[in-house]
């Protein structure tokens, strides 16, 4: 069963230091991974997306890593902002046996800045 | 339009009716997702659009649950007979094709009471 677990479940910072963030993943075939920010009543925004080849990413504040031969993933946040308070993400794309994208979802790691 | 519109933003109905949710994705985007978030859970895929065709739905819970998108374009979730536990955020998503950034709507907030 493709699956996507992410630690840790919450997380609480002062505002100014970094954090990382994991995710693994059961999903095959894999196509690609994401980490979206969802802020509280909102829809989730992408923040990158990495395909197998790709080892890392970055989007301003958040760099994330992608290792495909141990199926792990990390969202590292630089001197984090208050405005980095969300619930962030993981999106494991594979191919389901009907031949589409499948996206499987992580339950999230709720993260809160305090100043 | 600009983004992914869903309507109703909230609907409230009593179990035992049919509910219809409406998904209006961005246009030309030709992947479509339907997935559903309980409060304080992760979301849970539903079903997938490429283009009218249903190509998966095996994220459909029961068979109360049913989508189409006749032309390619809107999507409507329907749900019968609803219980409570079908309570949550119901969201759909969009892309311009597989593999492609998804651009997610603001969801409807389904209670059923």
């Amino acid at each position: 069963k493709n699956q996507v677990e992410q630690s840790p479940q919450s997380l609480i910072i002062l505002e100014g230091k970094n954090c990382t963030l994991q995710c693994n993943y059961t999903v095959s075939p894999f196509s690609n991974l994401r980490w979206y920010k969802q802020d509280t009543g909102r829809g989730p925004v992408s923040l990158t997306i990495m395909t197998f080849s790709e080892n890392t990413k970055s989007n301003g504040r958040y760099t994330a890593t992608l290792d495909a031969d141990t199926k792990q993933s990390s969202l590292h946040i630089t001197a984090s902002q208050l405005s980095d308070s969300a619930s962030y993400i993981c999106v494991v794309s594979g191919i389901s046996n009907f031949g589409n994208e499948k996206l499987t979802f992580g339950t999230g790691t709720r993260l809160t800045i305090i100043p | 339009g600009a983004g992914v519109s869903q309507s109703p933003r909230y609907k409230v109905t009593k179990r035992g009716q049919d509910v219809a949710l409406r998904c209006d994705p961005i246009s030309g985007h030709v992947s479509l997702y339907w997935y559903r978030q309980a409060l304080g859970q992760g979301p849970e895929f539903l079903t997938y659009f490429n283009y009218e065709a249903q190509q998966d739905k095996s994220g459909l819970p029961n068979d109360r649950f049913s989508a189409e998108r006749p032309e390619g374009s809107i999507s409507t979730l329907t749900i019968q007979r609803t219980e409570q536990r079908d309570s949550a955020m119901y969201r759909c998503a969009s892309s311009l094709a597989m593999g492609q950034g998804y651009t997610f709507g603001s969801g409807t907030r389904l209670t059923v009471v």
